[in-house]
Formats: C-alpha cells, sequence, structure tokens
C-alpha cells in the first residue's frame, strides 16, 4: 500500500540535460497530475491526466512532456533543462468519484545548473 | 477562471495565541470542493479538510475549526491555542465539482507561512 510514490528524491541536472521524474500510484486512480512548487508561488499545475491515454496542460506546461500509457505511470519529462527548472515537484493522484481526495507524493526536489 | 488567494504571506505569533488564516476563492462553478493543506519543515503535503460547496457548516477537529462563506467567497481556518508544532505553510485549494468530463484540476493559493514562537 505504497500511495504515490515519486522518484528521485533529489536530483541535480546540467542546463541542456534531460531526465524523467518518475510517479507511480497503486490506488487505480484515474485521476494524476504533476505540480512545481517555487517560493511564493505555491503550487502550479504542471500537467494533468484523466485516464490512460488522455492528458492535457496545466497552468505551466512549458518545457514539460507527459504521457500515461498505464493507470499506474505519470511520468513527466524534462528534455532541456533550464535553471528556470529548479523546484520542487509534486505528483498527486485521486479516485474517480464525489467522496475522494487527493494524494500526493513526497516531492522531488530538482536544482538545474 | 478558478482562483484562490491567500493575501497573508507569513504571520508569527507566540504560542497559545489563536490565529486565522484567510482564503479567498473564485468560481463561476456552482459545484466545487475547497480545501486546506498543511505543509511542515519536512515537505509534504498534508491534507486537512476537504469542503463541498453544499455544505457551509462551520467544521471544528481539536484546535482546528474551519468557516465557509459562499456569501464572501471564503474558506478561513483558525488554530486555537497555536502550537510550536503548528509552524508549516498552510495551503488552500479549490477544485470545480467531480463529476463526469470534469477535469478535476485542483488549484492551490500561494500559502501562508506559520511561525508560532515558544
Amino acid at each position: 500500500n505504497a500511495g504515490v510514490t515519486q522518484t528521485p528524491k533529489f536530483q541535480v541536472l546540467k542546463t541542456g540535460q534531460s531526465m524523467t521524474l518518475q510517479c507511480a500510484q497503486d490506488m487505480n486512480h484515474e485521476y494524476m497530475s504533476w505540480y512545481r512548487q517555487d517560493p511564493g508561488m505555491g503550487l502550479r499545475l504542471i500537467h494533468y491526466s484523466v485516464g490512460a491515454g488522455i492528458t492535457d496542460q496545466g497552468e505551466v506546461p512549458n518545457g514539460y512532456n507527459v504521457s500515461r500509457s498505464t493507470t499506474e505511470d505519470f511520468p513527466l519529462r524534462l528534455l532541456s533543462a533550464a535553471p528556470s527548472q529548479t523546484s520542487v515537484y509534486f505528483c498527486a493522484s485521486r479516485e474517480t468519484g464525489m467522496s475522494y481526495g487527493y494524494t500526493f507524493g513526497s516531492g522531488t526536489r530538482l536544482t538545474v545548473v | 477562471a478558478q482562483k484562490v488567494t491567500q493575501a497573508q504571506t507569513e504571520i508569527s505569533v507566540v504560542e497559545k495565541e489563536d490565529v486565522t488564516l484567510d482564503c479567498v476563492y473564485e468560481t463561476r462553478d456552482t459545484t466545487y470542493y475547497l480545501f486546506w493543506y498543511k505543509q511542515p519543515p519536512s515537505g509534504e503535503l498534508v491534507f486537512l479538510i476537504r469542503r463541498n460547496s453544499f455544505d457551509e457548516q462551520n467544521e471544528i477537529s481539536g484546535r482546528y475549526s474551519w468557516n465557509f462563506q459562499k456569501s464572501t467567497s471564503s474558506f478561513n481556518f483558525t488554530i486555537t491555542a497555536s502550537q510550536v508544532v503548528d509552524s508549516a505553510v498552510y495551503f488552500c485549494a479549490l477544485s470545480e465539482a467531480w463529476y463526469g468530463g470534469a477535469t478535476n484540476k485542483l488549484i492551490f493559493g500561494t500559502g501562508t507561512l506559520l511561525a508560532v514562537q515558544p
């Protein structure tokens, strides 16, 4: 019963490098999303998915790609990292239905130098 | 468009004081959900409460209480007799109704940093 698992917890990248932040949930949730958290900005939605094969952009999608090939996984890709992408990234999921809340992962702290 | 405003960037209180964190929201939906999350220094997001737009009853949970007023589009959070362990960033958030076809997006405010001094 792991909930939402994010890996890695910490990462340092050089400008221009690519990487994938992993997010996996074992609760069969249809909805998954990625947020970034920056000082004074709160959490801003990057991309979200309402089910396998369906993704859409959030508030700050530029520089990030996502795909949703399975219900369990929702990876976030940085194709060419920039210092402006230094942030803490959170993945969240939710089961479809009226009575359920959002479950958040523990976050990935990314530094781009 | 949906928006959540937490005008208080930082609040500092002395232990045992009561403190209220303000949250004002904007939405055109008639059905929506409001949330409060706590983010302690360790960084994880801790769910505190969810309230739907049809339930304006105030809620109390121990030292925590929430005041939901649709007339002023506010969902304020009060901590009674604050403790050092309450020191954290608190986020208010808004989601549209969770019916079929809805995007289920959760929109956050910018957060309020609460520092409780011993």
